[in-house]
């Protein structure tokens, strides 16, 4: 089974502090996505990554980074906390190919809340 | 741009039949996916159509018609334990290949 894994399950970070979301896949998948879902408006991506050291922006990159050092693994970075940067933010992982459904397989989340 | 419309909830009773539409607007449309996610968990994969017609899976079905831009997840014997967040997604071949989300439809099965 594929499994991709978060960091922690909830965080609460103070406005301005730095913080680092870690995922971790363990199937040698070459895509890998951070979305953030708050409700109503779906998942919304952030940034995305088709291999080590390469990151691509989504659709609402302002005010995160990310970081790929290593296949398995990718960061979101937030530079500098804000209140309207609570949200769940998922991560996922995926084979690479232009053929074939491009599933995504979704670690748990980290619910993060910004004070 | 693109985009997707879904209805943002729907309720059906045990047993019955629901379908679940979804509109989308998109330039290079690779393919339609949905996904299933229960409160508290992780979006799961349920299916993907990258041509027109109907894909069968169990309960589940799903349709896609490329020139009406629009598909539609059919869920058959309703289940208590359908009851969660449905979204439609689409894979496009703009900006590496990436997926757009749905804002998801909330499925209320009722005994």
């Amino acid at each position: 089974d594929v499994k991709v894994t978060q960091s922690s399950r909830y965080l609460v970070k103070r406005t301005g502090e730095k913080v680092f979301l870690e995922c971790v896949q363990d199937m040698d998948h070459e895509n890998m996505f951070w979305y953030r879902q708050d409700p109503g408006l779906g998942l919304r991506l952030i940034y995305f990554s088709y291999d080590v050291k390469m990151k691509e922006k989504g659709d609402i990159p302002e005010g995160y980074s990310v970081s790929r050092e290593k296949k398995e693994r990718f960061s979101l970075i937030l530079e500098s906390a804000s209140t309207n940067q609570t949200s769940m933010y998922l991560c996922a992982s995926s084979l690479s190919g232009t053929s074939g459904s491009n599933e995504q397989f979704f670690g748990p989340g980290t619910r993060l809340t910004v004070l | 741009g693109q985009s997707l419309e879904q209805p943002s909830e729907v309720t059906a009773v045990e047993g019955a039949i629901v379908q679940i539409n979804c509109t989308y607007q998109t330039s290079g449309f690779y393919g339609l996916s949905w996904y299933q996610q229960h409160d508290g968990g992780a979006p799961t994969f349920l299916s993907y159509n990258a041509l027109d017609g109907l894909e069968e899976t169990g309960r589940f079905s799903s349709f896609l018609s490329r020139s009406d831009s629009y598909g539609y997840l059919l869920l058959q014997e309703l289940q208590m334990k359908d009851s969660a967040s449905y979204f439609c997604a689409v894979r496009s071949n703009t900006g590496g290949f990436k997926t757009i989300f749905g804002a998801g439809t909330r499925l209320f099965v009722k005994a």
